[in-house]
Parts: C-alpha cells; sequence; structure tokens
C-alpha cells in the first residue's frame, strides 16, 4: 500500500498523559499537513511541512502540540499533557511538490479518547 | 469562524436519481475548491476539484458548479449508486496559503 499511514489507528490515553502520532506521507510528496476532526465537523487544520520545514501554524496548535517532520520524510505529532478536549480523529495529508494547486493525500487517521 | 459551510447535515436520494450538494463560502480570496467523500474509520479520499477561473468541472459522474458572485459551488453525481453512501465535504483554499479549510460534511444516503 502506497498511501499515507498513520501510527496508531487508535490511542487511548488518561488526562495529564504524553501521546506521540506517526504519518508516513506518500514516498515523493514533500508537502505534509496534520489536521484534527472532531463528531460533526470537517478536519480543521494545524500545521503544515515543505519538507523538514514547518512553514504554518493554526492558532489551534497550542503550545502543548508540537509537530516534527526532521528528515522531510514521516512527521510525528506529539500532544503533551493531554486534555479530554484533545480526544478527537487527528488526520495526516500529503501533497506532491509540483504546481500551486494539489489536492491532500489523507491517511485514515488516529483517533485519541483522552479519559 | 466557519469559512466554508455546509447546510445540509444530510440528504437521501433514490438510486439512479440526482444527488446534489451544496457548499458556501465567505472567504472572497478562496480560489480552488475541493470535494472530499469519506467513508467510516478512513481518512478522506480526494474527488473532484475546481478552480476559480473555471465555472464548471466534470468526471464521470461527478461534476462541481462554481458559482463565485454567489459564493456557492455544488456537487452534482448523476446517476446516484448506493455505493456514494458516504459524508462529503466541501474544502476550499486561496494561493496564498497552504491550508485547506473544510465544511461540517453532508452525509449522502443511496437508498436502492
Amino acid at each position: 500500500d502506497t498511501g499515507v499511514s498513520q501510527d496508531p489507528r487508535h490511542k487511548i490515553t488518561k488526562r495529564g498523559q504524553n501521546v506521540t502520532f506517526r504519518c508516513d506521507p506518500i514516498s515523493e510528496h514533500n508537502r505534509l499537513y496534520w489536521y484534527r476532526q472532531t463528531l460533526g465537523q470537517g478536519p480543521e487544520f494545524l500545521t503544515y511541512f515543505q519538507n523538514e520545514a514547518q512553514l504554518e501554524k493554526s492558532r489551534l496548535l497550542s503550545d502543548r502540540f508540537s509537530a516534527e517532520r526532521p528528515k522531510g520524510s514521516f512527521s510525528t505529532l506529539e500532544i503533551q499533557r493531554t486534555e479530554q478536549g484533545d480526544s478527537a480523529m487527528y488526520l495526516c495529508a500529503s501533497s506532491p511538490p509540483s504546481g500551486s494547486y494539489n489536492e491532500q493525500f489523507f491517511g485514515p487517521g488516529t483517533r485519541l479518547t483522552v479519559l | 469562524d466557519q469559512q466554508v459551510k455546509q447546510n445540509s447535515p444530510s440528504l437521501s436520494v433514490q438510486e439512479g436519481r440526482i444527488s446534489i450538494l451544496n457548499c458556501d463560502y465567505t472567504n472572497s480570496m478562496f480560489d480552488y475548491f475541493l470535494w472530499y467523500k469519506k467513508y467510516p474509520a478512513e481518512g478522506p479520499t480526494f474527488l473532484i476539484s475546481i478552480s476559480s477561473i473555471k465555472d464548471k468541472n466534470e468526471d464521470g459522474r461527478f461534476t462541481v458548479f462554481l458559482n463565485k458572485s454567489a459564493k456557492h459551488l455544488s456537487l452534482h453525481i448523476v446517476p446516484s449508486q448506493p455505493g456514494d453512501s458516504a459524508v462529503y465535504f466541501c474544502a476550499a483554499s486561496a494561493l496564498t496559503g497552504n491550508q485547506f479549510y473544510f465544511g461540517t460534511g453532508t452525509s449522502l444516503t443511496v437508498i436502492p
């Protein structure tokens, strides 16, 4: 399967714990995005990488959230001191380098439940 | 501040008939629009897109119409099939930005 993959698919944690999610984009895609989706809502943008550079961050990305893409390939999203309000589906997407507009290819998501 | 709105949470259509899903946006800087389809437990899958220089784009059974003056776009599915049953998200982007803004989705049910 050469699509976007995310790990884990599900994560249950207790409030106050730290969690880390991983995203592996499609191999030739240099652009990578993280979104969060809560029930009844569409995906909300969190952050964007072009290669290893984090070029854009949403106001939704509080200082408890950090994302990295150290070698311009896979990316990690860490949430420190989780809160119940962090419970959501975390989606990763990637797009290729060519052209001004490109559709984003989404992974299956990581569903986080904070107890 | 919802910049992309899908005001119909759900839609039911008989198999073989036309499905029309609607989307409105408020930001006049948006110039690229997409529709995504989402099945349960999967990420959104790209369906069709349109840039603001066009008012219609067609791909098989799927056609997207863009009315820039009304800041409105629609997705037409003809003929509708039971496999089209899913949640459909409208998304918009500006050339100067990197993020997509998504609507809240419309759940389409195609009745056999």
